[in-house]
């Protein structure tokens, strides 16, 4: 499994944009990239994928490196309830499509 | 509310025993997924059914099993329960078994004593 690098830990403010970096050099041309969040006591929840191009969904934006080696995943404006640990994941195009979760970012929004 | 139930929702038991938990998968779904997170190991795909067929197997230990029935809901069977087997256990379904979102249940939080 294609291997994912995030920050463990990071912090913003309400209302402010959020950046969420995430590194997966050795991507391959076939793997998707996924975010899932947790919020606190709750089980995973998808918030976006992406290919090759940019995605926007009503949740957050996901912006993808040129050579697909990073990207990252922006909240256009946090709000408290986006407290929580955000999974960034490859999974391949065909195949089983288990999740394999790293560490994951634990996202910290001040009030 | 994902649309994807499990039961029970906190569950205690002692070492040695066995245990069933329960997942309902979101309405026409046919994938469902296992995955196991404790405090050392985070979150880990256990074993993964389509269409009542098993699909692919992660770390699931041999005292472990799981299948799932006509209906497309599922059991994961926990047997000679270890205090290492305390973890919240998380039941996801998709649609299909390829690129598609998983959506996951609230778990099932397992303390083996």
């Amino acid at each position: 499994d294609a291997k994912t690098t995030q920050p463990n830990s990071m912090e913003s403010n309400e209302e402010e944009p959020v950046h969420l970096p995430c590194n997966h050099s050795t991507i391959s041309g076939t793997d998707y990239i996924h975010w899932y969040r947790q919020l606190p006591s709750q089980g995973p929840e998808y918030v976006i994928h992406g290919l090759t191009s940019n995605v926007n969904n009503r949740m957050a934006s996901l912006a993808i490196a040129e050579d697909r080696k990073s990207s990252t995943l922006i909240l256009h404006r946090a709000t408290l309830r986006d407290a929580a640990v955000y999974y960034c994941i490859l999974t391949v195009i065909q195949g089983a499509q288990k999740l394999v979760f790293g560490q994951g970012t634990r996202l910290t929004i001040n009030p | 509310d994902s649309g994807v139930t499990q039961t029970p929702k906190h569950l205690i038991t002692a070492t040695g025993q066995r245990v069933t938990l329960r997942c309902s998968p979101r309405s026409g779904d046919l994938s469902v997924y296992w995955y196991q997170q404790s405090l050392d190991q985070g979150l880990q795909f256990l074993i993964q059914y389509y269409n009542g067929e098993e699909r692919a197997k992660g770390n699931i230990l041999e005292r472990f099993s799981a299948q799932q029935f006509p209906d497309l809901h599922s059991e994961l069977n926990l047997s000679s329960l270890e205090l290492g087997d305390s973890a919240l256990y998380f039941c996801a379904s998709s649609v299909g078994g390829h690129q598609e979102t998983q959506y996951f249940g609230p778990g099932t939080r397992l303390l083996v004593l």
